[in-house]
């Protein structure tokens, strides 16, 4: 198995409080991803990285930021978070650079928001 | 914009066959991608099409047509632990930087 964690797992904080979730990799991959999975609605995109300090929106971007300071480490920040943003969070990695199209997965936060 | 089509729930018997569709609409193609996720787990990934054709990796494959932007998974002697969602993304390009569009899941339910 890939070696990607994520902390918290689980998360329960109020409305417009900040919260941030950690996503750490241990296979020196240059890609990174933070998704949210919601009933009905699949995986979506929320912002993605390509290299440290290098990051992009994806679909879902409003109401979060990212921030990549070292290949391991990727961050997401709900700055003030919202009912809306109850949902499982998922960091994903990849190796596009060694030609792999496969993304690995973390195991997922489930963050509530009260 | 980009959108991906595909059943949201599909129930088969053991020991039969399952396709499971998916039909893309995006700017940019460079592949199809299939996940399974069971329930409570995270996505693992499946296989990947971006010619062309059918892949086939064991009991699983996986077809493409990008003039007709369509795919489709097959799994074959169906099993119980086959129950699970499985997804369908395309992998898009935005300047040097690749990402996948995720369908919303086919919940696949296999009966005894």
């Amino acid at each position: 198995d890939a070696g990607i964690t994520q902390s918290p797992r689980h998360k329960v904080t109020e409305t417009g409080t900040p919260v941030t979730l950690r996503c750490h990799q241990t296979e020196n991959h240059r890609y990174m991803y933070w998704y949210r999975q919601d009933p009905g609605h699949g995986l979506r995109l929320i912002h993605y990285s390509y290299g440290v300090k290098d990051t992009d929106k994806g679909e879902v971007s409003d109401g979060y930021s990212v921030s990549r300071s070292k290949t391991e480490d990727f961050l997401l920040t709900l700055e003030s978070a919202t009912s809306s943003q109850t949902s499982v969070y998922f960091c994903a990695i990849s190796d596009l650079d060694r030609g792999s199209y496969e993304q690995y997965f973390g195991p997922g936060t489930r963050l509530t928001v009260t | 914009g980009q959108s991906l089509e595909q059943p949201s729930e599909v129930t088969a018997v053991e020991g039969a066959i399952v396709q499971i569709n998916c039909t893309y609409q995006t700017s940019g193609f460079y592949g199809l991608s299939w996940y399974q996720q069971h329930d409570g787990g995270a996505p693992t990934f499946l296989s990947y099409n971006a010619l062309d054709g059918l892949e086939e990796t064991g009991r699983f494959s996986s077809f493409l047509s990008r003039s007709d932007s369509y795919g489709y998974l097959l799994l074959q002697e169906l099993q119980m632990k086959d129950s699970a969602s499985y997804f369908c993304a395309v992998r898009d390009r935005t300047g040097s930087s690749y990402k996948l569009i995720f369908g919303s899941g086919t919940r696949l339910l296999v009966r005894p």
